[in-house]
């Protein structure tokens, strides 16, 4: 079965540091989505894009994060100046169709540490 | 607002013996429901998902769920657990009436399969 890849699988960095995660989707996907789990917590949704553009966004999406998909291929999510509580198991997801009723594909994570 | 909740942060069972593993929903129109599962390293994969229709799904695995309305819950089960099914388990749900076409992720709970 097709898999949604990320990278770094894991990512340390100091607060106030900028981090860009990557994801590539499935390459017939025009849904893209990222999400996060704090640990203990529930995932929780980041934003959806479609067509290069953001379709939806939850409140923790602030000015803070962005999403761009720089070529046809990769899915970034930028954080620009991290604080302690990004820290978090972030997952990129994909999908044929809107999130309605199509599966979701995701990604193995990557986890963000904030010292 | 669409919320779920997985009461158990972990479920043990012996093998051979049935599962359940418990998720609740809040919706104010009719609930979208779907149920993913994590292996150690991997993303989250679809197992199945409830629409319309027949009250009880079947889908990947062998694992099967039953829509409970008055209940309002959907509960993930498994006549006879294997050692290979211990993973995360999340449970997601839509509102129809959300204006949202993001599921909402529980925190999943940990399935534990003894030999």
């Amino acid at each position: 079965e097709p898999e949604v890849t990320q990278t770094p699988s894991h990512q340390v960095t100091q607060m106030g540091q900028e981090v860009i995660l990557r994801c590539v989707p499935i390459s017939n996907h025009l849904y893209f989505y990222w999400y996060r789990q704090i640990l203990g917590q529930k995932v929780e949704f980041l934003v959806s894009f479609y067509n290069n553009e953001i379709s939806e966004k939850s409140e923790i999406f602030d000015d803070q994060f962005s999403v761009e998909r720089p070529d046809g291929s990769n899915f970034t999510l930028k954080i620009r100046s991290t604080k302690l509580e990004d820290s978090a198991m972030y997952f990129c997801a994909s999908s044929g169709g809107r999130a309605t009723n199509e599966k979701l594909f995701f990604g193995s994570g990557t986890q963000l540490s904030v010292l | 607002a669409q919320s779920v909740a997985q009461p158990e942060d972990q479920v043990n069972v012996a093998e051979g013996n049935p599962l359940t593993v418990k998720c609740t929903y809040s919706v104010s129109g009719n609930p979208y429901l779907f149920w993913y599962v994590q292996y150690p390293n991997r993303g989250l994969q679809f197992l199945l998902k409830y629409i319309t229709g027949d009250n009880l799904v079947k889908g990947s695995y062998g694992f099967e769920a039953e829509f409970n309305k008055s209940q309002t819950s959907f509960h993930l089960k498994k006549p006879s657990a294997l050692v290979s099914d211990s993973a995360l388990y999340f449970c997601a749900v839509r509102d129809d009436r959300g204006g949202s076409y993001i599921p909402t992720f529980g925190r999943g709970t940990s399935l534990i399969v003894h030999p």
